[in-house]
C-alpha cells in the first residue's frame, strides 16, 4: 500500500505562472516532509522541507504547505522558470531512528517558455 | 568535496551473474541508503545503514546484500542477477539529528540484466 501518493504524473505550465504540485500521505506517523527535484541522468537533490509542527515553509520561489488534517501537502513554485522542468518527488519521514524516507512516484513538471 | 559518488555508472549483466555497486561519501555522514528507481514507481529503499558495521532491510531487500565495513563506503551486492533487477540504483547519505532530514544522493548506476 502506497503511503505517499503523487496522483498526477505530469504538469505543464507557462513560464512566469504558478506551478502547484500535490502530495497525499496515509501514514499519520509521518512528521517530516521533503520535496526533491530530479533532472534526467542525475541523482535527486533536496529542494525544501517542512516539519509537521508548521503549516508553511518558504524558500525563495518555493513554498510548501502542509494540511495535517487532510494529510496533504503541496509545493508552490512562483514564478515558474524553464529550468524548473524536472521530476519532483514528495517524501516523508518519521523523526528519530534511521530517518528513512518514503517517496512518492514523482511528478514531471514541464515549464514552457 | 565530491559528495556521494557511485561506481560504476552503467553496467550490463547476464542473468545469474553477480556484481557489486560501490557508494562512497566524503561528508562524514553516519547514515547511508540504497534505493532503486523504476518507471512509475518512485524511489524504493533496498537497504540502509545507520553506522559502520550495521545494516538493515528496507522496503525491497530481496535479491540484494549490503556491507558497511567503512563509514564512508556502502556496498550493494547482487549475488545472482535477475531481469527484475534492471533498474537505476541510487545511493544516499545523511547526517542524523539535523533539522532538515536531508539525504544527499549520488548520480546513480544504471543496471541492465539480460
Amino acid at each position: 500500500d502506497q503511503q505517499v501518493k503523487q496522483n498526477s504524473p505530469s504538469l505543464s505550465v507557462q513560464e512566469g505562472r504558478i506551478s502547484i504540485l500535490n502530495c497525499d500521505y496515509t501514514n499519520s506517523m509521518f512528521d517530516y516532509f521533503l520535496w526533491y527535484k530530479k533532472y534526467p541522468a542525475e541523482g535527486p537533490t533536496f529542494l525544501i522541507s517542512i516539519s509537521s509542527i508548521k503549516d508553511k515553509n518558504e524558500d525563495g520561489r518555493f513554498t510548501v504547505f502542509l494540511n495535517k488534517s487532510a494529510k496533504h501537502l503541496s509545493l508552490h513554485i512562483v514564478p515558474s522558470q524553464p529550468g524548473d522542468s524536472a521530476v519532483y518527488f514528495c517524501a516523508a519521514s518519521t523523526q528519530g531512528g534511521s530517518e528513512k524516507l518514503v517517496f512518492g512516484k514523482g511528478m514531471k513538471l514541464t515549464v514552457n517558455p | 568535496n565530491a559528495g556521494v559518488t557511485q561506481t560504476p555508472k552503467f553496467r550490463v549483466l547476464k542473468t545469474g551473474q553477480s556484481m557489486t555497486l560501490l557508494c562512497a561519501q566524503d561528508m562524514n555522514h553516519e547514515y547511508m541508503y540504497w534505493y532503486r528507481q523504476d518507471p512509475g514507481m518512485g524511489l524504493r529503499l533496498i537497504h540502509y545503514s545507520v553506522g559502520e558495521g550495521t545494516t538493515a532491510k528496507g522496503e525491497v531487500p530481496d535479491g540484494y546484500n549490503v556491507s558497511r565495513l567503512k563509514k564512508q563506503n556502502f556496498l550493494l551486492g547482487l549475488e545472482s542477477a535477475a531481469p527484475s533487477q534492471t533498474s537505476v540504483y541510487f545511493c544516499a547519505s545523511s547526517y542524523p539529528g539535523t533539522s532538515r532530514y536531508e539525504q544527499y544522493f549520488g548520480p546513480g548506476t544504471r543496471l541492465t540484466v539480460t
